[in-house]
């Protein structure tokens, strides 16, 4: 079975510091690797993924992601961040299943609040 | 693109009622997945369709609840008989045909049982 975690269930940045959210992943296969990030009251978009080739992924907003096989892992950064990128943050593993990597495996998330 | 599209965004009932969820997926998107949001389980994952026929229902509750996707336009999910450990947000996506894997997320439907 497959799982995700991420270990900060909170994190509290100022405006304009860099940011890593960490996402550690079990899975035996080759994981399929999302971020979602979640505004209140807002369904989940995709801020980035990883299927495979470089392990630095860019996503939106000036995100980025890396992937690490040895280390199960793949944290989230940006360099700087905004007030308005407070929100909840996923980690997301899509595993075979029955040959179709669809089902997804969420993480508990981490909520992120940008101080001024 | 409208996104996908799900109605009601809050649906209250009474404990016994039946609530149905409606989804709109993105147009041309051929796979639809509903999942369920709360603070103490997170995000599971319910039912999936593709083309329209169900796939994998392996997250959902065996009783009270059921999925269907008459065409392709729109999915449902039922609940019969709600109770309190129903209330929740639920979530549609979708995703299109040919192996990929980004879902796109719905608002949401917050569903509250009294």
């Amino acid at each position: 079975a497959q799982s995700v975690t991420q270990p900060d269930a909170r994190v509290t940045v100022s405006e304009g510091a860099s940011l890593q959210l960490r996402c550690k992943y079990s899975y035996s296969g080759t994981p399929y690797l999302f971020w979602y990030v979640q505004y209140p009251r807002q369904g989940l978009q995709l801020l980035l993924k990883y299927y495979s080739g470089d392990p630095v992924v860019q996503g939106v907003n000036g995100f980025e992601a890396e992937f690490s096989k040895s280390n199960s892992s793949f944290h989230l950064r940006k360099a700087s961040v905004h007030w308005s990128d407070s929100a909840v943050y996923f980690c997301v593993l899509s595993a075979n299943s029955g040959g179709s990597n669809y089902k997804l495996t969420f993480g508990k998330g981490t909520l992120l609040t940008v101080t001024p | 693109n409208a996104g996908v599209i799900q109605t009601p965004r809050h649906k209250v009932t009474g404990k016994g009622q039946e609530a149905t969820l409606w989804c709109e997926p993105i147009s041309g998107h051929s796979a639809v997945f509903w999942y369920r949001q709360t603070i103490v389980q997170g995000l599971e994952f319910l039912t999936y369709f593709r083309n329209q026929a169900p796939i994998d229902d392996s997250g959902m509750p065996k009783e009270r609840f059921s999925a269907q996707m008459p065409n392709q336009s729109h999915s449902t999910l039922k609940i019969q008989s709600t109770q309190p450990q129903d209330s929740a947000v639920y979530l549609c996506a979708s995703s299109s045909a040919g192996g990929a894997l980004e879902q796109y997320f719905g608002p949401g439907t917050r569903l509250t049982v009294l």
